[in-house]
């Protein structure tokens, strides 16, 4: 199963793109890479997701290197809501045929006035 | 339209007792999944289910039953409470097997403590 690895933390001036790192060096060519956060106290909310073309939605973009390696998720212009633990996660499979998310420690982005 | 609903959201235990907590979602979602969160941490899986009247074991399945009757409705019970299982626990769901990827919907949480 991929691993990802993300930076414990990061900040961001607020306006300013938020560029968020991860590395998933052992990604299979048919898994996906997603992107979730968590506002403290809420459940994990779905950000984008891609395989290997960089992605955009009204949210955010995702770069995929192209050896799929690692991807960055770009929050164009961080506002003070944006603080929140960004996942990175690749979809892995349990026991049986499901495929389910595994969720590492992600990184806390604080947005800062 | 309500997507996953969580109750409780808060709840104290004591050491011992049982309780369930209750999942239920009306997006017509095959799969239903329970993770917890400890302070720090990503989420765990607990238990996960496939469809009605099919459930698995997830990566901390220890204490916890699960059961699918129904497609809505994901229960997860705590037999026997032990001070370990005090933890924040979503519930999820999500469409069936992906062929270009799917999102997970998750509930809002359930803040249990077991004392």
């Amino acid at each position: 199963d991929a691993k990802t690895t993300q930076p414990t933390s990061m900040d961001c001036a607020e306006g300013r793109a938020a560029n968020l790192p991860c590395n998933h060096s052992t990604i299979s060519g048919n898994e996906y890479v997603y992107w979730y956060r968590q506002i403290h106290s809420q459940g994990p909310q779905y950000i984008i997701h891609g395989l290997k073309n960089n992605e955009t939605n009204e949210m955010a973009s995702l770069i995929i290197t192209e050896d799929r390696k690692s991807s960055t998720l770009i929050l164009p212009h961080a506002t003070l809501r944006d603080t929140a633990v960004y996942y990175c996660i690749v979809r892995t499979r349990s026991s049986g045929s499901a495929r389910q998310l595994t969720f590492g420690s992600g990184t806390q982005l604080t947005v800062l006035p | 339209n309500a997507g996953v609903t969580q109750t409780p959201k808060f709840q104290v235990l004591k050491t011992g007792q049982s309780m369930t907590l209750q999942c239920a979602q009306d997006m017509n979602h095959e799969y239903m999944s329970w993770y917890r969160q400890d302070p720090g941490m990503g989420l765990r899986l607990i238990h996960y289910s496939v469809g009605a009247g099919i459930t698995d074991q997830g990566e901390v399945p220890n204490g916890y039953n699960v059961s699918r009757s129904t497609t809505e409705d994901f229960p997860l019970r705590l037999l026997s409470a032990a001070p370990s299982q005090t933890s924040v626990y979503f519930c999820a769901s999500r469409t069936g097997e992906p062929i270009s990827g799917n999102t997970i919907y998750f509930g809002e949480g359930s803040w249990l403590t077991v004392v």
